[in-house]
């Protein structure tokens, strides 16, 4: 079965210091795995992908298959980047879904 | 302008009562996606459907159907038979699992 754990609710962090948004998955395919984040009253919206293998607003993501992660990190945290952050799934099979975990708040202080 | 459109924003019910949702796109997309959001548990997902024509149901699926009968619209309709309705609702869509999904601004139904 398809799953994604996010452990942790609440993530408070200060200004400058590193992030890390913990992200497990079970799946016994090829996943897609794939980072969404919603900030205050806007839509949610794609953050990266593992397969862009590429770095935004200073994050990054790598997908390790023997620990079944796909851990978000940024070495200095910024306010801006305070928001809801998602981690998702995308199976490879016939009928293949997206699935989201249960999200981790980021609260950056000043 | 491209995107995909939710109505309405807001919607108020009646219990015992079926209620349809709006999702609409003109991205050209053909998967597409029902998830309830509900504080403390994420993004649920109801209903997809990969193609025109074809659906399948999601992990909560109970007391929700769906229609794919145009590629640009995929409506929800949340019948009597679901015990907690009330709930925030988004749809989203993408053009294939490696893509990025795109997600309307969503419908609030509270169900009275």
């Amino acid at each position: 079965a398809q799953r994604v754990t996010q452990p942790e609710k609440l993530l408070s962090v200060f200004k400058g210091a590193p992030v890390e948004l913990k992200c497990n998955y079970s799946y016994s395919g090829s996943p897609e795995l794939f980072w969404y984040v919603q900030y205050s009253r806007q839509r949610l919206q794609l953050l990266l992908r593992h397969i862009s293998r590429e770095s935004i607003k200073g994050f990054t993501a790598d997908l390790n298959k023997g620990e079944t992660s796909f851990h978000l990190k940024k070495p200095f945290a910024q306010e801006e980047d305070s928001a809801m952050y998602y981690c998702a799934l995308s199976g490879d099979g016939a009928t293949n879904k997206l699935i989201f975990g249960t999200g981790t708040l980021l609260a950056v202080q000043p | 302008d491209g995107g995909i459109t939710q109505s309405p924003k807001y919607l108020f019910r009646k219990e015992g009562q079926n209620v349809t949702l709006s999702c609409e796109q003109n991205l050209n997309h053909d998967a597409m996606y029902w998830y309830r959001q509900d504080p403390g548990q994420g993004l649920r997902l109801i209903y997809y459907s990969q193609i025109v024509n074809d659906f399948q149901k999601g992990d909560i699926a109970e007391g929700y159907s769906v229609s794919r009968e145009k590629k640009e619209s995929f409506p929800l309709t949340v019948t009597s038979a679901q015990k907690n309705p009330t709930a925030f609702y988004l749809c989203a869509s993408s053009i294939d699992r490696e893509a990025e999904a795109f997600f309307g601004q969503g419908t609030r139904l509270t169900v009275v």
